[in-house]
């Protein structure tokens, strides 16, 4: 089956080290998306790329870094320099045309102590 | 800018109870309206949608009516089920997912 999966589910750090988290998808979506999701917040946007070796910023990029080597691939990097790391994290993709869904993955919740 | 307003929760029900949840927008213009669901421990999913001014999405037995006049697009269902307990979030985009705005979730809790 076609999808988006993200891996760990559950991930846990120590302050002050960089972790990312893992994206991939089968479903030969051009676009993909990360998303931060904060109780009682929304999701707000960290960063997307709408092909491959290219990416924007979101409405929250500071402290996060992204790579879109692969069509498949869109690994979020949480660095040391965001100061409120922990949260639930989603990937999402898109194909091209007005009608095309979000598909979303079932998210990685990170925990930083 | 742009902005959703939803409804705080939690929205407590009973089976077979029906459903409202309120979702309001503020934009300049029309722009393309959804409603997604959160299963718990899961991503999202699109529920339903409508892209122009009267335009009725339907689906699950879930509708929402975009209404220009109110600015809404208000969530119901006839009768819910113990199934429907989830995140609610409503949202607007004018050009794509790359500008699409959440509300802050709605989470409904349909007791037996």
């Amino acid at each position: 089956d076609g999808g988006i999966t993200q891996s760990p589910k559950y991930l846990f750090r120590k302050e002050g080290q960089n972790v990312t988290l893992s994206c991939e998808q089968n479903l030969n979506h051009d676009a993909m998306y990360w998303y931060r999701q904060d109780p009682g917040q929304g999701l707000r946007l960290i960063y997307y790329s709408q092909i491959v070796n290219d990416f924007q910023k979101g409405d929250i990029a500071e402290g996060y870094s992204v790579s879109r080597e692969k069509k498949e691939s869109f690994p979020l990097t949480v660095t040391s320099a965001q100061k409120n790391p922990t949260a639930f994290y989603l990937c999402a993709s898109s194909g091209t045309g007005g009608n095309s869904p979000l598909h979303f993955g079932n998210g990685t919740r990170l925990t930083v102590t | 800018g742009d902005s959703v307003t939803q409804m705080e929760g939690p929205v407590t029900l009973s089976e077979e109870a029906f459903l409202t949840i309120n979702c309001t927008y503020t934009a300049t213009g029309y722009p393309s309206l959804f409603w997604y669901v959160q299963y718990p421990g899961e991503g999202l999913q699109l529920l339903l949608k409508a892209t122009k001014a009267d335009d009725k999405g339907s689906n699950k037995g879930f509708e929402a009516t975009y209404r220009k006049e109110t600015t809404s697009f208000h969530l119901e269902k006839g009768s819910v089920q113990v199934s429907d307990s989830a995140v609610y979030f409503c949202a607007l985009t004018f050009s794509g997912y790359s500008t699409l705005t959440f509300g802050k979730g709605t989470m409904l809790l349909v007791s037996p």
